[in-house]
């Protein structure tokens, strides 16, 4: 079985670009997360959703990032305009179950942005 | 809010030798506890979970006992192997933030 898929792996990109990061969820789970992983910070979590709704976006760093999932198969994470600041890992989960019982969260490999 | 503390990296280690990784959380309620494991380039994996006071999660080797009066969830192995290089992340879930809480993560090496 496929796990959660990300694209690009590695993006690089210039300061001032909008970057588009994809993710595909494992097929009928129904939550989705997004990280950020950095050497200063760790791993943040960013945004949230849960049957496609978002329900924790206190994450998100600032209004140049916006998360979403228009079905249950896909989301998107963009950062307009980036910044050198942005460069990270960037991670998707996804989990299957309540949304307040635990639901262990498949990883996706991440994709690693540089911004110059 | 809720928290997860752990010991600072790396940890370096012989192959063969005992892996302690100290783990120390701050919670509202009765949380649930994992340790996750993330190898060289890729996302992280659970390795254990422990959902109540005293129960002890174990995989592969590792295990962790859940510890309230201590509020601990130290990782520990008898035996590492080079394999067992990786990020370790201690976490905790409650059904108040419906939503994990990371510690830092603690690098391990293992060499021969």
């Amino acid at each position: 079985d496929a796990g959660v898929i990300q694209s690009p792996r590695h993006e690089v990109t210039e300061m001032g670009q909008e970057v588009t990061l994809r993710c595909k969820p494992i097929s009928g789970h129904n939550s989705l997360f997004w990280y950020r992983q950095t050497m200063m910070r760790g791993l943040e979590l960013l945004i949230y959703f849960n049957n496609n709704v978002p329900i924790d976006d206190s994450g998100m760093p600032e209004d140049r990032f916006s998360a979403k999932m228009p079905n249950a198969s896909f989301s998107t994470l963009k950062i307009q305009p980036s910044e050198p600041r942005d460069s990270a890992v960037y991670f998707c989960a996804s989990g299957l179950g309540d949304l307040n019982l635990y639901n262990e969260q498949f990883f996706g490999p991440g994709t690693r942005l540089t911004v110059l | 809010g809720d928290s997860v503390t752990q010991m600072e990296g790396p940890v370096t280690l012989s192959e063969e030798a005992f892996l302690t990784i100290n783990c120390t959380y701050t919670a509202t309620g009765y949380p649930s506890l994992f340790w996750y494991v993330q190898y060289p380039g890729e996302g992280l994996q659970l390795l254990l979970k422990a959902t109540k006071a005293d129960d002890k999660g174990s995989n592969k080797g590792f295990e962790a006992t859940y510890r309230k009066e201590t509020t601990s969830f130290h990782l520990e192995k008898g035996s590492v192997q080079v394999s067992d290089s990786a990020v370790y992340f201690c976490a905790l879930f409650t059904g108040t933030a419906s939503k994990l809480t990371f510690g830092t993560g603690t690098r391990l090496q293992v060499t021969l």
